[in-house]
Parts: C-alpha cells; structure tokens; sequence
C-alpha cells in the first residue's frame, strides 16, 4: 500500500524557518518525481514546489521562490521542504504528493506563522 | 504561469443527479490534466488522470473530457458520499496549476 507521511508541521514566528519532512512507503520511491501542494485555510489548492526521480530538476511557484527549497533522499524513501523567510501567508496545511499525476496524498502537515 | 478557471464555482445537486464541472487552461495544455475531490478536512482524493483515464479504485460513474483547452468532470449519477469539492490541475507546465474549486452540495 502506497504510504506518505509529512511531519514537521509547527508554529512559527514571522521571518523563522522550518523543515518539512514527506516519508514514503509501499513504491519504489526513486522512479517519481514528487511535489509539495498547500492549502490555506478555507481557501483552494496550491501548487508549491515539484522534483524529478532523480532530484536533479527543481521547479517552484512564484511565490515561494528563493525562500523555500524542495529535496529528497532516495536512499531514505523521503522528500523534504526547507522552508526560509517565513510569511503569514505561508500558513497553510502541507501535503506531499507522488508522481506527475499526483496519484497519492499524504494526510497534510499544518505550518502556521504568527507572532 | 497557465491560469485555469473552473465553473461554476459552485452547484446544488440531488443524489442520482448528473453533474458536470467544466475547467478551461489559458493555453493549450494537451490533455495533460487532473481532477481530485476533496472532503472537509482530508487529503484530496485523486480522480482522473491524462484528462480522462481514471485513477485506480475510483468508481465508473466519474468520467473525464476534454483536450486543449476545455476540460470536464461529469458524475453520472450523484451519490451521498460525492458531495465535496473538486479541483482540476494542470501538470502540463511548470509552475503546475490548480483551478479554484466546484463545491458539490445538496
């Protein structure tokens, strides 16, 4: 059975940082590219950060770039979101998700950012 | 960045209805697009894949259309546990793009 876990959900002041952590069980993790996809609350989904299988090809929305960073460790199976600089708009719930076509979720890691 | 609208934002159905939520790209995305639906407080369930391939397990009353440009969701016969929200998402280009929702209530 296909398996993601995010951790590293936390509270955090403005302008602080925080690493993400998607741990993945039940497919041969090196062979997808994986993303990360946020969701404020009560509001949509929204497209975050993407890499390839091999960790080579990063790609990140607008409005995260140069702040955060997307990684992975395909000798541990787990994929990681280094989060810098951290805004009030930040605050969202955090889910990894596998492959091109998204085919399987984590249950979401809650990020919120206040003082 | 490829922007993608969904309409309508939102729709009252009853069960055994027929539904359908259409989602349109900016530019030409092929037929690279997805479809999820999403429950108050849980991971988005993913749905449809390539447009109109379903994801494994999901049932036959959801189908998916479209190419290019112009894209649909349809439920064939609404049922109790498909009232949610769904979302499409282009993964054509990146930045990857979500649309901004069809809620599905009573």
């Amino acid at each position: 059975e296909v398996q993601l876990v995010e951790s590293g959900g936390d509270l955090v002041q403005p302008g602080g940082s925080l690493r993400l952590s998607c741990a993945a069980s039940g497919f041969t993790f090196r062979n997808y590219a994986m993303a990360w996809v946020r969701q404020a609350p009560g509001k949509g989904l929204e497209w975050v950060l993407g890499i390839g299988a091999t960790g080579d090809n990063t790609y990140y929305a607008d409005s995260v770039k140069g702040r955060f960073t997307i990684s992975r460790d395909n000798s541990k199976d787990t994929l990681y979101l280094q989060m810098n600089s951290l805004r009030a708009e930040d605050t969202a719930v955090y889910y990894c998700a596998k492959g091109t076509y998204y085919s399987a979720w984590g249950q979401g890691t809650m990020v919120t950012v206040s003082s | 960045a490829i922007q993608m609208t969904q309409s309508p934002s939102s729709l009252s159905a009853a069960v055994g209805d027929r539904v359908t939520i259409t989602c349109r790209a900016s530019q030409d995305i092929r037929n690279d697009l997805a479809w999820f639906q999403q429950k108050p407080g849980k991971a988005p369930k993913p749905l449809i894949y390539a447009a109109s391939n379903l994801q494994s397990g999901v049932p036959s009353r959801f189908s998916g259309s479209g190419s290019g440009t112009d894209f649909a969701l349809t439920i064939g016969s609404l049922q109790p546990e498909d009232f949610a929200t769904y979302f499409c998402l282009q993964n054509h280009n990146y930045p990857f793009t979500f649309g901004p929702g069809t809620k599905v209530d009573f």
